[in-house]
């Protein structure tokens, strides 16, 4: 049974570029939650994608999007990218839009130059 | 303003001693805690919870004790083993099983042989 999976590992941009990253869940899962780990910090949590709907949103701005799909993998989209966006991209997922039982992705790495 | 603080970066103890890990919080809605432990590459994975309801959790060699007055929890792992070296994330939430999480910056455990 394959757990959370998170593409692609690294990935590198310059500022002002857009980046996609994507996240397929555990099986039988149907939530997705983002996560924006900066170095020496805890994972910040950016919005929760529950039957294709964003369901909760941290204190990310707008530049900062996702979507889920019908077959419950999600996307996460960053625009207009900063230096500051630097960070590990977590994806974790659950079922029923819980947050006590989540499964963690292994993350995908942005660097910002 | 940090909500969940984990105010030591580090902590180092002997093998099958006892390992204390500490978290405070500001936020007296929170009403649900959570303990994760992450390895170098890899996601968070989920140790142990504490619902407000309760004061102590165990599960195995975790416990964890929740003193609501003093806004303070902490997780004991006894015996230490050297496969628990790891950074420990304490986290919380404002909405049960269903809110999202407020991570703490994390302590990283050295258990040696």
């Amino acid at each position: 049974d394959a757990g959370v999976t998170q593409s692609p590992t690294h990935l590198i941009k310059t500022r002002g570029q857009q980046v996609t990253l994507r996240c397929s869940p555990k099986s039988g899962h149907d939530t997705v939650s983002w996560y924006q780990q900066a170095l020496g910090q805890g994972p910040q949590f950016i919005f929760q994608y529950y039957e294709e709907e964003e369901r909760q949103r941290g204190n990310f701005p707008d530049r900062f999007s996702g979507h889920q799909f019908p077959n419950y993998s999600s996307e996460l989209n960053v625009n207009a990218l900063l230096l500051g966006d630097s960070a590990l991209y977590l994806c974790a997922s659950s079922r029923l839009a819980r947050t006590d039982t989540q499964y963690f992705g292994p993350g995908t790495r942005l660097t910002v130059l | 303003d940090q909500q969940v603080k984990q105010n030591s970066p580090s902590l180092s103890v002997q093998e099958g001693r006892i390992s204390i890990l500490n978290c405070d919080y500001t936020n007296s809605m929170f009403d649900y805690f959570l303990w994760y432990k992450k390895y170098p590459a890899e996601g968070p994975t989920f140790l142990i919870s504490i619902s407000s309801i309760k004061d102590k959790n165990e599960d195995g060699r975790f416990t964890v004790f929740l003193n609501k007055s003093a806004k303070h929890l902490s997780l004991h792992i006894v015996p230490s083993q050297p496969g628990d070296s790891a950074v420990y994330f304490c986290a919380a939430t404002p909405g049960g099983s269903q809110g999202n999480l407020i991570f703490g910056k994390g302590t990283k455990l050295s258990v040696k042989p």
